[in-house]
């Protein structure tokens, strides 16, 4: 079993749908869990930062994480084409690396 | 708003050759990263470095890899001997703290031929 389990899309969805993206991971010992968002040929840019369970939300995005069922989420609300971009869970334990997700595509038509 | 800066952009070398991939972290951070993408693959760690050390690094961090801090705003990351299957993009990040918030930069694309 794969450490960090991503849908790799592509997820295709008209402008002004809500999105969710979900991630599932095997490793009970992660307590940080990460949203980046990806341009092509760009670098990870951080979106959402969340310790241990819970929600997030920050403007149009939400972080969910449930460590009960090693399940995190990330729910766009509100989508543009400006969202099209490529999405990677990243999740750490108690060290410093990072494990990412293979990342989702995902693409919103006008 | 500070960011993770990176060099070259692009970079085209020939098998055996040496490289260098420089990268200035965000100016207050102390934990300092890079991680490689292969085409198409998932972002990889390769290693941790702090206080001037390597704190941790990954199997794919071998003895052809290096870091350096040379000074007090660089890091860089060295490929003794590249090889065709070193040819990705390499990110470098930064954080404040371990477990904190970790900002990439645009990364390095790497081409070996």
């Amino acid at each position: 079993q794969k450490e960090v389990e991503q849908d790799p899309g592509p997820l295709s969805v008209p402008e002004g749908a809500i999105v969710s993206l979900n991630c599932t991971y095997s490793n009970s010992a992660f307590q940080y869990f990460m949203w980046y968002r990806q341009y092509s040929r760009k670098g990870p840019e951080l979106l959402m930062y969340t310790y241990s369970s819970g929600n997030k939300e920050d403007g149009r995005f939400t972080a969910q994480v449930d460590k009960s069922s090693k399940y995190i989420s990330l729910f766009i609300r509100d989508s543009q084409p400006s969202d099209s971009a490529t999405y990677l869970c990243a999740m750490s334990d108690n060290t410093d690396k990072l494990i990412f997700g293979t990342g989702t595509r995902l693409q919103v038509f006008p | 708003e500070p960011e993770v800066t990176q060099t070259p952009s692009h970079q085209v070398t020939q098998m055996g050759q040496e490289v260098i991939l420089r990268c200035v972290p965000i100016s207050n951070h102390l934990y300092f990263y890079w991680y490689r993408q292969i085409l198409g693959q998932k972002v990889e760690f390769l290693v941790s470095f702090y206080n001037n050390e390597i704190s941790e690094k990954s199997e794919i961090f071998d003895d052809q890899f290096s870091v350096e801090r040379p000074d007090g705003s660089n890091f860089t990351l060295k490929i003794r001997s590249t090889k065709l299957e070193d040819s990705a993009m390499y990110f470098c990040a930064s954080t404040l703290k371990p477990t904190g918030e970790l900002f990439f930069g645009e990364g390095s694309r790497l081409t070996v031929l």
